[in-house]
């Protein structure tokens, strides 16, 4: 079945610090992917996504970039700040038609100023 | 548009005793969604429809579930004769079926403990 791996948290950087989180995936076919944001107290929330091969999702500085030939989408970004602190998921959806997400575990991201 | 909504948002209740949820999607949207996420976990589906058919449910969904959407726009999720196993928050999220991947706009949740 499809599946979603992805580091495990808690993670914990300075302001400015260089972010990467990786996700790992399972799935017949072409999936898309996705990563997913849930702040403190809130719903989740769709960060980025990309639908095919190669291509870049790009959102609030954040990027993660569609690896078929590694099964990857790991999170990135460039210099994080308070306001990311969040917890992080990682989902797929198998087949255009049915666009149900398999989600990774999550990883809770803090930023300390 | 005011986004989904879910109620109650927490419901506490005693094993055994049944308990039913509310989701209010986006109006426009006819996708319906089920999730359950447990503490530390991702979100796992259970069930989805189109308007109001439901079109899949996963195995999670033992006879005690039972989802509704009776005229394709707010739906319910009943669970009878809870388990303490049952205690998880409960996510609703609602899409519009379109050419293309369509996004999933989640609701607050509702959270629920069987005691």
């Amino acid at each position: 079945g499809n599946s979603v791996t992805q580091m495990e948290g808690p993670v914990t950087l300075s302001e400015e610090a260089f972010l990467t989180i990786n996700c790992t995936y399972t799935a017949t076919g072409y999936p898309s992917l996705f990563w997913y944001v849930q702040y403190p107290g809130e719903g989740l929330q769709l960060l980025l996504k990309a639908t095919k091969a190669d291509d870049k999702g790009s959102n609030k500085g954040f990027e993660a970039t569609y690896r078929k030939e590694t099964t990857s989408f790991h999170l990135e970004k460039g210099s994080v700040q308070v306001s990311d602190s969040a917890v992080y998921f990682c989902a797929l959806s198998a087949s255009f038609g049915n666009e149900k997400l398999t989600f990774g575990t999550g990883t809770r991201l803090t930023i300390i100023p | 548009d005011t986004g989904v909504s879910q109620n109650p948002r927490h419901k506490i209740t005693k094993r055994g005793q049944n308990v039913t949820f509310r989701c209010d999607p986006i109006s426009e949207h006819n996708r319906l969604y089920w999730y359950r996420q447990t503490l530390g976990q991702g979100p796992e589906f259970l069930t989805y429809f189109q308007n109001e058919a439901q079109l899949e449910k996963s195995r999670l969904l033992s006879d005690r579930f039972s989802a509704e959407r009776p005229k394709g726009s707010f739906s319910t999720l009943e669970i009878q004769r809870t388990e303490q196993g049952d205690s998880a928050m409960y996510l609703c999220a609602s899409s519009f079926l379109d050419r293309g991947y369509n996004e999933q706009f989640f609701g607050p949740g509702t959270r629920l403990t069987v005691l």
